[in-house]
């Protein structure tokens, strides 16, 4: 079991560009989540999607943010015309998908955007 | 204001000292959930959906969610305890997502 795995490990956009950030789960996990980490702000919840469909994105910044599950091997997290305010490390976690907050969550290593 | 509430936010201790971290809710919650964070790592579940006390090593976790608080115990602190410890609430929304606190940092010194 690799664990959660997110590509890449950091990413350097210059401001105006595209990012686009990878996440594979846990085999066999129907939840997937995404969470940002900054230092001033902490980690703040994202979205959410279960079984591969949205849930609750009421955490994605309504413009430039988007985040899609095409299949269940892996989601993505895209940020158009990125700004530096969206330097962060974007995490990725899955759960088993059954009892929401009351099961363990697996985090990936994230990824560390910096946006010049 | 902030729904987690941690304190304190560091504490350096000598190696063998124990250590008592605590977790306060603003608000109702579903569960909560403890993790550990080294710098640049990342986030480890240590203790999920916990009630009362419950215990995995030389870690102890004492919730009472009807008052809206957890602790944290580490005994016998190690080195290798040093890092991040956070806790996170469900709040009874329903939408699963979890609110984190600012967390506390724990340095172990030899």
């Amino acid at each position: 079991n690799a664990g959660v795995i997110q590509t890449p490990r950091h990413k350097v956009t210059g401001k105006g560009q595209e990012a686009t950030l990878w996440c594979e789960p846990i085999s066999g996990h129907s939840a997937v989540f995404w969470y940002r980490q900054t230092i001033v702000q902490g980690l703040e919840f994202l979205t959410y999607f279960r079984n591969q469909a949205p849930i609750d994105d009421s955490g994605m910044p309504k413009e430039r943010f988007s985040a899609q599950m095409p299949n269940q091997s892996h989601s993505t997290l895209k940020i158009q015309s990125t700004q530096p305010q969206d330097s962060a490390v974007y995490l990725c976690a899955s759960s088993q998908g059954g009892q929401g907050g009351n099961e363990r969550l697996f985090f990936g290593h994230g990824t560390k955007l910096s946006v010049l | 204001g902030q729904q987690v509430q941690q304190s304190p936010t560091s504490l350096v201790l000598q190696e063998g000292e124990n250590a008592e971290l605590q977790c306060n809710f603003s608000t109702s919650l579903n569960s909560m959930q403890w993790f550990y964070q080294r710098p640049g790592g990342s986030l480890i579940s240590v203790f999920y959906n916990p009630s009362g006390t419950k215990q995995s090593g030389r870690l102890t976790s004492t919730t009472v969610i009807k008052e809206r608080r957890s602790s944290l115990h580490i005994s016998s602190s190690q080195i290798t305890d040093s890092g991040t410890y956070l806790c996170a609430m469900e709040p009874p929304s329903g939408s699963w997502q979890l609110i984190f606190g600012s967390g506390t940092q724990l340095t172990v010194m030899p």
